[in-house]
Formats: structure tokens, sequence, C-alpha cells
């Protein structure tokens, strides 16, 4: 069965400070895998997608890493600013040709001041 | 930059009431979809569409119904709204080389319903 576990489920950092998201994915054939990031009552807007040969993408401040071996992900942000408060949503691609992709739960950040 | 309009932001609706949920996209997107976000679970989808009057049934279609007769235009109906439909709607939109997969979807701010 296809699943997506992000973790942590929330986090708290204070302004300035670094923070990697976790996903963990099982998705079967793998295909890529792409970041949303989600502002409070905004819809989704993709970050990064990395194709299931690339190892790591940039972003800007957003990094994002892929082990398709061990069918994990990362998103590290660097130097958080407040405008980053937000849910990360992690979305593995299957290759199988069709729409239904499956979503992360999501990691919501807080940066305080 | 693609815009993803949709008609509401809230909307507050009785048990047995006809809801219709409007979106509209600027780009030509041949693709459009609907999903459904409640807390601690990710976006599921409901409908999508490929082409106008083309519509595909997701992962949870019971309760919903959709139309396509433009393009740019894609509507969620629920027929009889009922209180476990009550969430966050978001409508969104990709462009399509084929039958490719994880494509950038562009979303709309989405629709909080209550059926109350």
């Amino acid at each position: 069965k296809n699943q997506v576990e992000q973790s942590p489920q929330s986090l708290i950092i204070l302004e300035g400070k670094n923070c990697t998201l976790q996903c963990n994915y099982t998705v079967s054939p793998f295909s890529n895998l792409r970041w949303y990031k989600q502002d409070t009552g905004r819809g989704p807007v993709s970050l990064t997608i990395m194709t299931f040969s690339e190892n790591t993408k940039s972003n800007g401040r957003y990094t994002a890493t892929l082990d398709a071996d061990t069918k994990q992900s990362s998103l590290h942000i660097t130097a958080s600013q407040l405008s980053d408060s937000a849910s990360y949503i992690c979305v593995p691609g299957a290759n199988t040709g069709g729409f239904k992709t499956i979503f992360g739960a999501g990691t919501r950040l807080f940066v305080k001041a | 930059d693609v815009k993803v309009t949709q008609s509401s932001r809230y909307l507050v609706k009785r048990t047995g009431e006809k809801v219709f949920l409007e979106c509209v996209q600027d780009m030509d997107h041949e693709n459009m979809f609907w999903y459904r976000q409640d807390p601690g679970l990710g976006l599921r989808l409901i409908y999508f569409s490929y082409d106008v009057k083309m519509k595909e049934k997701g992962d949870i279609p019971e309760g919903y119904s959709v139309s396509r007769e433009k393009k740019e235009r894609f509507s969620l109906i629920l027929e009889s709204a009922s209180t476990n439909q009550t969430s966050m709607y978001l409508c969104a939109s990709s462009f399509s080389a084929g039958m490719g997969t994880n494509e950038k979807l562009f979303f709309g701010s989405g629709t909080q319903l209550s059926v109350l």
C-alpha cells in the first residue's frame, strides 16, 4: 500500500535557526518527489521536485534531499524567517501514468521571533 | 502567474442542501482537480478532469459529483450535504504534457465548508 509519513507533525523554532523536516514513503514504482509549502488559509505551492536519480535540489533557503534506496526525503530550511511559518507537504509520485498522487499529512512549522 | 480562483473562502450550509463549489483557472490547463483537506490527513482526491466534459473518480468520490462544461471551470457539487462533508476543499489545475505523474499542481486558496 502506498503511504507517506512526515515527521515531526509540528515544529517550533526561533527565527534565524535551521530545521529539517522528514518524509518517509512507500510508493512503487517511484518516479519523483515534490515538496509543497502551504501558508495558512492558502493552497499549497510547489517548492521543489526531484526525480529518482537526483539526490538534492535547492530553492533559495530550501534544500530538499532524496534517498530513493531508503525511500526517504528531507527538506532543510536555512536561516528561517517568520514567513517560513507554514505546512510543508511531501508528495512522492508513482510511475503509473495516472493522476492519483499521494499527499503526506504535512509538517506544521512555526517560526518565532 | 497561474491563477486558480475558488468562488468562496467560507461557506456554511445545512444538512441536505445542494452545494456548488466553483473553480476557475486562467492558464488554459487541461487538468483540473478537486481535493479535500482534513486535519491530520493528506489531501485526498475527490474527482479530476483531463478535458472538457471528461471526469474521473478520485479516491473519495462518494457524495460528490463534478461538472466541466468549459475548459477553465470545474465545479464540485454536493447533492445533499452531510456533516461529514465539513472540510477544506481545494481546487487545483495542471498543464498536461501527456499522462504524466506528480505534475506541478497550482492550487486555489480553498473553500472552508461547514455543514450544520
